[in-house]
């Protein structure tokens, strides 16, 4: 049973570039959320996607946008990129009862420059 | 405001040697305290759900415990291969995301 899948694992981007990250969520599971882990600390959420919409979000700025498709798969978009942004960023799968454990996968490193 | 602190920020320990993991919260209404493992570079790996005061949860040489307050992660006979960060995170009433502490690095030496 595949796990939750991200690509791509590392990603070196200019300044006011844009981006975009995907994520295969575990077998069985129809809720993705997005989270951003700066070095050092604790995952931050930025939001989370349920049913193609987004359900809830984090305190993140609109350049940070999403989408899931009926597969369940979905993206992350940032774009006008800042030096900030920097970060890895991590998809979690979920039921969408919202009563499960969420599964990360291994993350997609993001470097600014 | 909805907070999660774990402490301490990093422990040192030698092999065999028996320690615990703090995580206090603060939130309104909790539905779910779960624990992860962090190796560097990687996603978070789940360990364990708690839901309840007074409830355990053990795997291998890990057990957690929970409170109204705070939850423990205690570690027995740790190896190297339990060093890792070690990440609280709290689900709440009426949201579904998780709030996470800055996580514990924890360093086993032979």
């Amino acid at each position: 049973d595949a796990g939750v899948t991200q690509s791509p694992t590392h990603l070196i981007k200019t300044r006011g570039q844009q981006v975009t990250l995907r994520c295969s969520p575990k077998s069985g599971h129809d809720t993705v959320s997005w989270y951003q882990q700066a070095l050092g600390q604790g995952p931050q959420f930025i939001f989370q996607y349920y049913e193609e919409e987004e359900r809830q979000r984090g305190n993140f700025p609109d350049r940070f946008s999403g989408h899931q498709f009926p597969n369940y798969s979905s993206e992350l978009n940032v774009n006008a990129l800042l030096l900030g942004d920097s970060a890895l960023y991590l998809c979690a799968s979920s039921t969408g009862s919202g009563n499960t454990e969420a599964f990360f996968g291994q993350g997609t490193r993001l470097t600014v420059v | 405001e909805d907070q999660v602190t774990q402490s301490p920020e990093a422990l040192r320990l030698q092999e065999g040697e028996s320690s615990s993991l703090n995580c206090s919260y603060t939130v309104s209404g909790l539905r779910g305290l779960f624990w992860y493992r962090q190796d560097p570079g990687k996603g978070p790996e789940f360990l364990f759900t708690l839901y309840s005061a007074g409830e355990e949860k053990e795997k291998e040489r890990l057990k957690a415990t929970l409170t109204k307050k705070e939850s423990f992660l205690h570690i027995t006979a740790p190896k190297p291969e339990d060093s890792a960060t070690y990440l609280c995170a709290v689900r709440t009433r009426g949201y579904n995301k998780l709030i996470f502490g800055a996580g514990t690095r924890l360093a086993v030496h032979p």
